[in-house]
């Protein structure tokens, strides 16, 4: 079955320290991957995408992942979080069938101490 | 400026009433998607279309129905039959240049009362 991990629900981290959100997905084809992240009751807005090529991508506001077809991951990282990245951050999958059809999975909250 | 816009961005109803959720887009995307999203459920998806005259139903379609008679828009109907409407509600679109990147608008929040 097709699918996304994302197995942090909250993490928190002082602001300038590092960053790492997990990601794992189970897709039968070549998996196009995302990166998207949501302010409270706002719409989701895309951080970076991997659909082939070189596996570490580079997104916007300093954000960047990696993909390791080997362990099935799409970690999302950045070097010095700022107070301002708090949001929540969701992971998805799909493309490769025509439909567009995206799977997400339940996110993961990033609480940014001052 | 191209885009996706959904109104309102507040939305109260009362229990038993149908309510129509607008979804218009300006980038001339052929897929159009609507979704719900709960707290801590992340985002499900309710129904799609990928042509004008077409649609499917996706994980939690029961409740709820769509029409696509124009490309720029997706209006969503949240029916009576639907058992806890209250949510958050997300279109997004797809297509074009972008190709597979869901582009997404800033949501209506319903609440049933």
């Amino acid at each position: 079955a097709q699918s996304v991990t994302q197995p942090d629900i909250h993490i928190t981290v002082s602001e300038g320290a590092s960053l790492e959100l997990r990601c794992n997905y189970s897709y039968g084809a070549t998996p196009y991957l995302f990166w998207y992240v949501q302010s409270p009751g706002q719409g989701l807005q895309l951080l970076l995408k991997y659909f082939s090529g070189d596996t570490l991508v580079q997104g916007i506001k300093g954000f960047e992942a990696e993909f390791k077809r080997s362990q099935s991951s799409f970690n999302l990282r950045k070097p010095s979080v700022h107070w301002s990245d708090a949001a929540e951050y969701f992971c998805a999958v799909g493309g490769g069938s025509g439909t567009y059809k995206y799977i997400f999975g339940t996110g993961t909250r990033l609480k940014v101490l001052a | 400026d191209g885009g996706i816009t959904q109104s309102p961005k507040y939305l109260f109803r009362k229990e038993g009433q149908n309510v129509t959720l607008s979804c218009e887009q300006n980038l001339n995307h052929d897929a159009m998607y609507w979704y719900r999203q709960d707290p801590g459920q992340g985002l499900r998806l309710i129904y799609y279309s990928q042509i004008v005259n077409d649609f499917q139903k996706g994980d939690i379609a029961e409740g709820y129905s769509v029409s696509r008679e124009k490309k720029e828009s997706f209006p969503l109907t949240v029916t009576s039959a639907q058992k806890n409407p209250t949510a958050f509600y997300l279109c997004a679109s797809a297509g074009g240049q972008s190709y597979n990147e869901q582009f997404f608008g800033p949501g209506t929040r319903l609440t049933v009362l």
